[in-house]
């Protein structure tokens, strides 16, 4: 079945640095995408969503990017921090909204001091 | 508010035996979810409902069911617990399924199935 998947499990960046964190779906009829934040013993925390009749949306410190011809997500870290260590996923569904998330096996960020 | 709350936090069931995750929000919102989380694994969804009195099922639904009552609470009941059952489960809401963007998750419940 369709899914959604990651290019890489774990990346390290150091403190300051941007971080790129890259997700890859299969579903031409997604048109709604949504990044995650999880920290260790926590539940998910919503990051920044985008629409399929957008390819760029940005928050505070955090940019998202949509290439629909490749059927890629990207979530942009601007000057990351510690705090920004943490499991990151990546979300789609072709409900518009909440509805029927399909959810990415998650990347790992790690910041190094 | 409290947000979306989960009970217990931690369970250990053996095989067989049957029990109710807890999950409530004090939002008012009408939708609400249920998924799994394996190691190593993104969430899966196990059922979700737009609304009390209505619900559906997720991607992995097979040995749990689900039922809204009210608006607040959406219990999880596992029939027949089995190891494969063994995860951690998270309820979300978010104000509305289409359109309501951002869900918010609880802190999870830790399940283990032995």
């Amino acid at each position: 079945g369709e899914s959604v998947g990651l290019h890489l499990p774990t990346l390290s960046v150091q403190e300051g640095d941007n971080s790129i964190i890259n997700c890859a779906y299969s579903n031409s009829a997604s048109d709604y995408f949504i990044w995650y934040k999880q920290e260790s013993g926590k539940g998910p925390q919503f990051i920044i969503d985008i629409r399929s009749n957008m390819d760029k949306r940005q928050g505070q410190r955090v940019t998202v990017l949509l290439n629909k011809t490749v059927k890629h997500l990207s979530l942009q870290i601007a000057a990351t921090q510690p705090g920004d260590s943490a499991v990151y996923f990546c979300a789609e569904t072709t409900q518009g909204g909440s509805e029927k998330l399909v959810f990415g096996k998650g990347t790992k960020l790690t910041v190094n001091p | 508010n409290a947000g979306v709350t989960q009970t217990p936090k931690f369970q250990v069931l053996k095989t067989g035996q049957s029990m109710t995750l807890q999950c409530a929000q004090d939002m008012n919102h009408e939708y609400m979810s249920w998924y799994r989380q394996d190691p190593g694994m993104g969430l899966r969804l196990i059922h979700y409902s737009v609304g009390a009195g209505i619900t559906d099922q997720g991607e992995v639904p097979n040995g749990y069911n689900v039922s809204r009552s009210t608006t607040e609470d959406f219990p999880l009941r596992l029939l027949s617990a089995a190891p494969s059952q063994t995860s951690v489960y998270f309820c979300a809401s978010s104000y509305t399924a289409s359109g309501g963007r951002e869900q918010y998750f609880g802190p999870g419940t830790r399940l283990t199935v032995t």
